[in-house]
């Protein structure tokens, strides 16, 4: 069973548009919900998200969790070129002595057309 | 460059054959972690140690797949009798895990390995 949900898959837009993709989830224990920006090599870190409804910044990229509704969104206001990428969400459980294993999506792939 | 270092990046080997990868963590993490990603596919968690103690290992890390961590820097990941299904990105992280503090999981660029 899938138990980090993304979507889109896919997402194509223009520069300068905003996008909003979405990362649902299902786990026993949750600890935290991690944003990922994959271009054509390793993950590298976006956001940690533990506590619903605060919001993290980072320039033009925000996310936001909501624990009840057990879901994430990150958006990306005045897309560029450079955005294009996989866009991993990965949620870390937490159970019995062992915890901090990341659970993926399968990511959204994003192209920003010029 | 997130300082985690990965070796080789790349792989072609015969089915059949043993492999053997190498990852470097960031020096002050006590956690590792293996993770595999095929194409398309988000990564997929294999297994991880805490300092050289290997802590838990996914149903994906069949009986040919094993991972060391002797002093609790490097780690090591053999795949003996290679199959072309093992063909994937293996990817490396680590990250510190303290009583009053931790950050995220840092990943190494990955190796990719080809079963011919």
């Amino acid at each position: 069973e899938d138990k980090v949900v993304q979507s889109p898959l896919s997402l194509v837009v223009h520069e300068g548009d905003t996008v909003t993709l979405n990362c649902s989830y299902e786990v026993t224990n949750f600890r935290s919900l991690l944003w990922y920006k994959q271009e054509k090599k390793a993950p590298t870190f976006l956001f940690m998200l533990t506590s619903s409804g605060i919001e993290k910044k980072s320039g033009r990229l925000s996310s936001i969790l909501d624990k009840k509704e057990l879901f994430s969104i990150l958006n990306i206001t005045a897309t560029q070129t450079g955005d294009s990428a996989v866009y991993l969400c990965a949620v870390e459980e937490r159970y019995g002595g062992s915890q901090g294993n990341l659970i993926f999506g399968k990511g959204t792939k994003l192209s920003v057309k010029p | 460059d997130t300082g985690v270092s990965q070796d080789p990046r790349h792989k072609i080997t015969k089915r059949g054959q043993n492999v053997t990868f190498r990852c470097d963590p960031i020096s002050e993490h006590n956690r590792l972690y293996w993770y595999r990603q095929t194409l398309g596919q988000g990564p997929e968690f294999l297994t991880y140690f805490q300092n050289e103690a290997q802590l838990e290992k996914s149903r994906l890390l069949s009986d040919r797949f094993s991972a060391e961590r002797p002093k609790g820097s490097f780690s090591t990941l053999e795949i003996q009798r290679t199959e072309q299904g093992d063909s994937a990105m293996y990817l490396c992280a680590s990250s510190f895990e303290g009583i009053r503090w931790r950050h995220e999981q840092f990943f190494g660029p990955g190796t990719r390995l080809t079963v011919l």
